[in-house]
């Protein structure tokens, strides 16, 4: 069935460095690939999207790039700081009529002071 | 996102006995969608629904029931035959057209007693 799977688990980075996030999707039809943050005991947040006609979206220190032909995207937070540590959730979606998301298992990210 | 909003915030549920989980959105929007999060686990799709009086099962239907009389309204019964209830619960909406981002409510999370 459909899957998205996420790398990895759990995440350190010193703050000030950059943090990658990679999953990679079965589906060949997925067109969307949304990215959420969610702080402890709160509700996941988008943060970036990147829909399947670019390669590569940018918003400030966060980045997303998308592999259509490897069937992978990537998150990419650069100078990070502790408030970045959070988990983070990636999904997958097509225009089949649902719009179901298929979610990653998520990834802890903590940013060391 | 303050147009989605979950109650209650905490629930606890005592043996046999069935528990409704409300969810209301402002947005005007079609979708809506019920998700269970597990501890340190993903989120997995429980019911949705695309259109008022219309709903289908998600990946982990079996215990749980819906309804969607009106398209702000979209409730959550836990049933008695859920065995293991525990979990944070995420309701969610979107648009219809061409992969719209989810937007979630702040949860409720539900115990046995």
């Amino acid at each position: 069935g459909e899957n998205v799977e996420q790398h990895p688990s759990t995440l350190s980075v010193q703050e000030g460095d950059s943090a990658v996030i990679k999953c990679t999707y079965s589906d060949s039809a997925s067109n969307y690939f949304p990215w959420y943050k969610q702080e402890l005991g709160k509700r996941p947040q988008l943060i970036i999207d990147i829909r399947s006609n670019v390669g590569e979206k940018k918003d400030q220190r966060i980045a997303v790039t998308l592999n259509k032909t490897a069937k992978h995207f990537s998150l990419h937070i650069t100078e990070t700081q502790p408030e970045d540590s959070a988990v983070y959730f990636c999904a997958a979606s097509k225009n089949s009529g649902t719009y179901k998301y298929i979610f990653g298992t998520g990834t802890r990210l903590k940013v060391l002071a | 996102d303050g147009g989605i909003t979950q109650s209650p915030k905490y629930l606890f549920r005592k043996e046999g006995q069935n528990v409704t989980l409300s969810c209301e959105q402002n947005l005007n929007h079609d979708a809506m969608y019920w998700y269970r999060q597990d501890p340190g686990q993903g989120l997995r799709l429980i019911y949705y629904s695309q259109i008022v009086n219309d709903f289908q099962k998600g990946d982990i239907a079996e215990g749980y029931s819906v309804s969607r009389e009106k398209k702000e309204s979209f409730p959550l019964t836990v049933t008695s035959a859920q065995k293991n209830p525990t979990a944070f619960y995420l309701c969610a909406s979107s648009q219809m057209y061409s992969n719209q981002p989810q937007h979630f409510g702040d949860g409720t999370r539900l115990s046995i007693l």
